[in-house]
Order: C-alpha cells, then structure tokens, then sequence
C-alpha cells in the first residue's frame, strides 16, 4: 500500500530564508505532483516531476525527485510572504489514483 | 476559462438527507475525481473515473455514489447524510500522467 509522509507539517520563518519540504513514499511510483493551497481556496498546481533526477523550477520555489530514495523536496528559497499557504505533495499509485501527503502549512512572517 | 466547476459551494444537510454534488470540466479530460478534504489530512479519494462510461472505488467510498453522466459531468451523491461526511468536497479532472486541475470546493455540513 502506497503511503506518502511530508515534513515538517508546520513551517513558520522569515522572509528572505531558505527551506525545504520533504516528501517521502513507500512503494514506487512514476509521478509526483506539488500542489499549493490558499485559505479556503482550491489546490494549484506547482510542478509534476515524472523521472528519476527530474528538477524542476517556478521562481523561488524548485522541486526535485530522487526515486531511488523515493524522496521528493520542495526548496523555497529567499521566501516573501507571498508563499505563505499550505504544500501538499501527491504521488500516482499504480491505478489512476493520487495518495497526497497530509501538507505543510507554512507561514513566512514580514 | 471556466476550468472545473463544482455546486453548490456552501450546503448544510440535516442527518439523513440525501443531495447531489455537480461538477463539469470544460478541458476535454477523460480522468475525473471525487476528493475530500478534512483538517489537518491530506485529500482522500472518493471515487475517480477514469473514462466516459467507468467509475471506480477510491480510498473512502462508502456513504457515496457517483454518476459519470458525460465526458464532461461527473456528480456525487449522498443518499443519507452523517455528520461524519462533514468536509470539504473537490472535484478534480486531468488527462492521464499530468496534474489535475481543482474545482473551487463544496464545504459541506451536516447537522
């Protein structure tokens, strides 16, 4: 059974600091997403990672795989409060499906 | 664009009511999906179908159907409500292998 861990679930830091999210799974899997998620808002997404090394990069945020390690991270880097939301990370199982991560909230204080 | 789009927003439910959750998707996707979301947990699968004519178990099924009425619409029931499907209800579409895109969420109470 594919189970997906995020941490940390609750980030609070500065602007202008560097982060990261981990996302780590259990089985293998061929797909990695990163949504974010506004205050009672709908999910958007951020970036699909497909192979194993695949990096990918929107502004101050980049997002890597390591499928041999079954580990995704999400960076933040030099953040403003604009990135203030909650990440989740979701991985494909073997069917159609998407197994999400429980999200991290993160908050960067002014 | 409309995207994906999801009624009601707002509903409230007495115990044992049934209701109809509606989503259509102007993308041309075949994948559709039925999630929900409560605090502080990641989205659960409801039901997802993968093409026009087909609906499938998700992770959390039970308390639920669903119609695939076109390639477009894909509906979610409630045939009889419990306090326990409190949540916030997402409808979401994608083409195989790419992300899914979200409709704006159905929050969902039921007293």
């Amino acid at each position: 059974e594919l189970k997906v861990e995020q941490n940390p679930l609750f980030l609070s830091m500065q602007e202008g600091k560097n982060y990261t999210i981990y996302c780590n799974y259990s089985t293998t899997s061929d797909r990695l997403y990163w949504y974010r998620q506004d205050p009672g808002k709908s999910l958007e997404s951020l970036f699909v990672l497909l192979s194993n090394g695949a990096v990918k990069q929107e502004g101050r945020l980049m997002a890597s795989l390591d499928t041999k390690a079954r580990l995704s991270t999400l960076h933040i880097t030099a953040a403003v409060h604009d990135l203030s939301a909650t990440y989740f990370c979701a991985v494909g199982s073997s069917n159609y499906q998407l197994i999400w991560g429980a999200g991290t909230k993160l908050i960067i204080k002014p | 664009n409309a995207g994906v789009t999801q009624t009601p927003k707002f509903q409230v439910l007495k115990t044992g009511q049934s209701m109809t959750l509606q989503c259509a998707q102007d993308m041309n996707h075949n994948s559709m999906y039925w999630y929900r979301q409560d605090p502080g947990m990641g989205l659960r699968l409801i039901y997802y179908s993968a093409s026009e004519g087909t609906t499938d178990k998700g992770e959390v099924p039970n308390g639920y159907n669903v119609s695939r009425l076109n390639k477009r619409e894909f509906s979610l029931r409630l045939e009889s409500a419990a306090p326990s499907q409190t949540s916030v209800y997402f409808c979401a579409s994608s083409q195989q292998g790419t992300s899914a895109f979200f409709g704006q969420g159905t929050r969902l109470t039921v007293v």
